[in-house]
C-alpha cells in the first residue's frame, strides 16, 4: 500500500532552519513529484511548494520561496523540505503529499504531518 | 493566483440532514479541482477528484459537481463520522490554492 511517513516533530529558534524528511513506499518515486502543505495552528491548509521526482523542476509559493527548499533522493524513495530563517507564524504541521504534477493524481495520499514549532 | 472562495465557513446539521459546500474559483479551472476532508490532528484526505470524480473506498453519499466556476461538494444523508472540516483545492495552475475551508458540527 502507499505510504508516506514523515519525520518527527522539530523546535526551532527564530532565525534557524529546519529540515524535514518524507519517505515514501508502495509505488514508483520517480513517477511523482511531491507538494508539501503546511497548516498553523486553528488555519487552513496552505500549499507551499512541489518538486518533481524524476528531473528536479520545482515550483515554490511565493510566501516561501526565499526561504524554502525542496529535494529528493531517488535512492532512498525520501523527499525533503527545508525552511530557513524561521518565523514564529512558520509554526505549523507540515504535510508531504503525492502529487504528479499533472493529471488528476494530485494531493491524492498525504503523510501524518511533522509538526514544527518556532520557539525562542 | 487563482482564488478559491469556499462557502459556508461553518456549518451546524444534523445527522441524516443534506448538506452543500460550495467553491469558486476566479477563473476557469476546467475540472482541476478536488474536496478534502479533515478531521482534528490527521491529514487531510482525499474525496473527490476531477471535479465529481468518487475517490476508491469513499461512502456515495458523497458527491462533486461543477457549474462553470462554482463547484459543489453534497453530503446527501450526513452521518456521524461526517462531522470534519472541507476543503476545496484547484491544480490548474501554480500556486495551488485551497478554499479556506467549511468545518462541519452537529446542530
Amino acid at each position: 500500500q502507499i505510504q508516506l511517513v514523515q519525520s518527527g516533530g522539530e523546535v526551532g529558534k527564530p532565525g534557524a532552519s529546519v529540515k524535514i524528511s518524507c519517505k515514501a513506499s508502495g509505488y514508483t518515486f520517480t513517477t511523482y513529484g511531491m507538494s508539501w502543505v503546511r497548516q498553523a495552528p486553528g488555519q487552513g491548509l496552505e500549499w507551499m511548494g512541489w518538486i518533481s521526482g524524476y528531473n528536479d523542476k520545482k515550483n515554490y509559493a511565493e510566501r516561501v520561496q526565499d526561504r524554502l527548499t525542496l529535494t529528493t533522493d531517488t535512492t532512498t524513495n525520501t523527499a525533503y523540505m527545508e525552511l530557513r530563517s524561521l518565523r514564529f507564524d512558520d509554526t505549523a504541521v507540515y504535510y508531504c503529499a503525492r502529487d504528479r504534477g499533472g493529471g488528476y493524481d494530485i494531493l491524492d495520499y498525504w503523510g501524518q504531518g511533522t509538526l514544527v514549532t518556532v520557539s525562542s | 493566483d487563482i482564488q478559491m472562495t469556499q462557502s459556508p465557513s461553518f456549518l451546524s446539521a444534523s445527522v441524516g440532514d443534506r448538506v452543500t459546500i460550495t467553491c469558486r474559483a476566479s477563473q476557469d479551472i476546467r475540472n482541476d479541482l478536488g474536496w478534502y476532508q479533515q478531521k482534528p490532528g490527521k491529514a487531510p484526505k482525499r474525496l473527490i477528484y476531477a471535479a465529481s470524480s468518487l475517490e476508491s473506498g469513499v461512502p456515495s453519499r458523497f458527491s462533486g459537481s461543477r457549474s462553470g466556476t462554482e463547484f459543489t461538494l453534497t453530503i446527501s444523508s450526513l452521518q456521524p463520522e461526517d462531522f470534519a472540516t472541507y476543503y476545496c483545492l484547484q491544480h490548474w495552475l501554480y500556486p495551488r490554492t485551497f478554499g479556506q475551508g467549511t468545518k462541519v458540527e452537529i446542530k
